[in-house]
């Protein structure tokens, strides 16, 4: 059974397209985070929810919109994407918000912005 | 403000050999630190973690002290094995924090 699951696996779409990315965790688990991992690997943390409220909002372009419909889901609604979207996007989720907490992350979502 | 700062990579080793990988942190407080692994095409997954200064984290062969003395937390394996060839980050949480910094990664390869 897969903990921490996101759809889709790849994502290849135009730009000025608006595109959804799904997560799921079945652990239980509190909060739940996405990041943007850039091609040199670089991770930044965009959006944390704990409990369904949003405790973590980076600065991300107005035009990424998350939301978490229950404990367990938190989706990623991009619009208008532009090329400098293309990237690999993280879902990530832990017991709560707090030291020593690890968190388990998902496969990744692959968007490439043509 | 709370940063990591990892050795560039790639790193590049023959099986077998020792590895070291550098970690030094600035944080107020008293964070937990962290080391993960990612390997290719895969998702991070915890490699070890240690909540307090003094205490070692150890997992598949692989050690970190909590240095904070020096804010350090490297990453240790006495022999690598070609299975090894992942990106590892550093990370810290601090106290009552609810995100966790990511280091940049340093990117292992392991040549047989």
């Amino acid at each position: 059974d897969t903990a921490v699951s996101q759809t889709p696996k790849y994502l290849v779409t135009q730009m000025g397209n608006d595109k959804s990315i799904k997560c799921e965790q079945n652990l239980g688990h509190d909060t739940m985070y996405w990041y943007k991992q850039d091609s040199k690997k670089f991770l930044k943390i965009m959006f944390s929810y704990n409990n369904k409220e949003l405790i973590i909002n980076e600065t991300v372009p107005n035009r990424f919109s998350p939301k978490s419909p229950d404990k367990a889901h938190l989706n990623l609604h991009i619009n208008s994407l532009e090329l400098g979207d293309s990237a690999v996007y993280f879902c990530a989720s832990s017991q709560i918000a707090g030291a020593g907490e690890t968190q388990y992350f998902g496969p990744g979502t692959r968007l490439l912005v043509l | 403000g709370n940063s990591v700062t990892q050795m560039e990579g790639p790193v590049t080793l023959s099986e077998e050999a020792f590895l070291t990988i550098n970690c030094t942190y600035t944080a107020t407080g008293y964070p937990s630190l962290f080391w993960y692994v990612q390997y290719p095409g895969e998702g991070l997954q915890l490699l070890l973690k240690a909540t307090k200064a003094d205490d070692k984290g150890s997992n598949k062969g692989f050690e970190a002290t909590y240095r904070k003395e020096t804010t350090s937390f490297h990453l240790e394996k006495g022999s690598v094995q070609v299975s090894d060839s992942a990106v590892y980050f550093c990370a810290l949480l601090n106290t009552g924090g609810f995100k966790t910094i990511f280091g940049a990664g340093t990117r292992l390869f392991v040549k047989a």
